[in-house]
């Protein structure tokens, strides 16, 4: 069964600041990796996503890099502002089992970034 | 195209009553999920639909639950004589898998509070 690790599961940092948000997965035969972001009592927005063959992926300040063999993925984000606030999650798609259709998050990190 | 929508925004209902949820993908999207949310975790998957078939039903579904893809458009969500372990956040999700790197786009969800 795979299962996905965020760490940490909380993180406060000042504006400005660069920041690495950590994510690990126990079956390395993904599909592909997901970032997420969720604001408080709202659904996801999706960030980046993965493919298996890949190894990073770049959108403005953000970037995440995935080494599937040893089961990691970070986001990075540069220059952090208040608008990053929320909760990010990780989710890989796919498993040995080849159940290339579902996702499966981790429990988040809930990002503040103080002005 | 306005992404995915979801119906109502927020369920109040009482223990024992039947609700039901609507979810509009995004329509070129052959794909639909249903993922629950409890607070301080990350969704976890319901069940799948590719076009009207329901491929996949997870174990975490009583058989209180019943979703519906009726011509492979719209989705509902039933849920019939609530539990208070039903309040959760219900996100829906579709996709369209003509290319590898095409992702998940969920709606803003449902949140439902048994009482």
């Amino acid at each position: 069964k795979q299962e996905v690790t965020q760490i940490p599961a909380a993180l406060s940092v000042p504006e400005g600041e660069n920041l690495v948000l950590n994510c690990s997965f126990t079956d390395s035969a993904i599909y592909n990796l997901q970032w997420f972001r969720q604001d408080p009592g709202k659904g996801l927005t999706s960030l980046l996503l993965i493919q298996s063959s890949q190894r990073e992926q770049t959108s403005g300040r953000l970037n995440a890099s995935l080494d599937k063999s040893s089961g990691r993925s970070t986001l990075y984000i540069a220059a952090s502002q208040p608008g990053d606030s929320a909760t990010y999650l990780c989710a890989v798609e796919g498993d040995s089992g080849g159940s290339n259709y579902k996702l499966t998050f981790g429990k988040g990190t809930l990002l503040t970034v103080n002005p | 195209d306005t992404g995915v929508s979801q119906n109502p925004r927020h369920k109040i209902t009482k223990r024992g009553q039947n609700v039901t949820f609507r979810c509009d993908p995004i329509s070129e999207h052959n794909r639909l999920y249903w993922y629950r949310q409890t607070l301080g975790q990350g969704p976890e998957f319901l069940t799948y639909f590719q076009n009207e078939a329901q491929l996949e039903k997870s174990r975490l579904l009583s058989d209180r639950f019943s979703a519906e893809r009726p011509k492979g458009s719209f989705s509902t969500l039933e849920i019939q004589r609530t539990e208070q372990g039903d309040s959760a956040m219900y996100l829906c999700a579709s996709s369209f898998r003509r290319f590898r790197n095409d992702g998940y786009t969920f709606g803003s969800g449902t949140r439902l509070t048994v009482v």
